[in-house]
């Protein structure tokens, strides 16, 4: 009950189109949804979050999609670029647990 | 760097050997964490720290020794370590336990 499934595990976008990941969960206590991307030799970095009070949110070329009754969320990445070639991990935690739960990550590669 | 400094950035130990890794986080959080990623998995929670006290100890074996001297310094100390113990060591901090989670680069680490 404490996964994240994140999908797909690899995936290629030519540049200037839409990058979609998806994830997963099954606990219903989680409130805080947050997407990272990290570059090689680097830590991952928080790219946008979101709490299950709002279904979308935007930042620049980044939007996160939640549904909660299907308890399910995406990260959309509009007009992808060469730099947003990286590793994008999903993850979930309930308040005050002390446990961001991440998903397995995907690694995105964005074609010239 | 993104406030969250780890030594060294490579190890390489025997597994008779007893190292330590280094994180100082400057971002005046009250919360810091030990992650470990190997390939192909997804990030593993080891030790949550909130207020220099140890709040969540994740199923890790005794080889590994966390200490939390004060709110910016956090150490794992390292002993008889396995080969699969091999992997990226992330050290993480937050303002509040669960959220908002600053990383550092990560110590990569060679059990040899």
């Amino acid at each position: 009950q404490q996964q994240v499934k994140q999908s797909p595990q690899s995936l290629i976008v030519q540049k200037g189109g839409i990058s979609i990941i998806n994830c997963a969960y099954e606990n219903t206590a989680f409130d805080y949804f947050p997407w990272y991307q990290q570059f090689p030799g680097k830590g991952p970095a928080l790219l946008i979050a979101i709490r299950p009070d709002v279904s979308e949110k935007k930042e620049g070329r980044f939007t996160i999609s939640f549904n909660k009754s299907a308890k399910q969320f995406s990260l959309h990445i509009m007009d992808s670029q060469p730099g947003d070639s990286a590793t994008y991990f999903c993850a979930a935690s309930a308040s005050n647990t002390g446990k961001l739960i991440f998903g397995q990550g995907t690694t995105l590669q964005v074609k010239p | 760097e993104t406030g969250v400094t780890q030594t060294p950035r490579h190890l390489v130990m025997g597994m008779t050997n007893k190292k330590s890794l280094k994180c100082e986080q400057h971002l005046g959080h009250n919360a810091m964490y030990w992650y470990k990623q190997s390939a192909k998995k997804p990030l593993e929670l080891m030790f949550v720290y909130s207020l220099e006290e140890r709040v969540e100890n994740n199923s890790v074996p005794s080889r590994f020794s966390p200490e939390c001297p004060n709110s910016s310094h956090l150490f794992l100390h390292l002993h008889t370590l396995q080969p699969e113990d091999s992997a990226l060591y992330l050290c993480a901090s937050s303002q509040v336990v669960s959220y908002g989670y600053t990383f550092g680069s990560g110590t990569r680490l060679t059990v040899v």
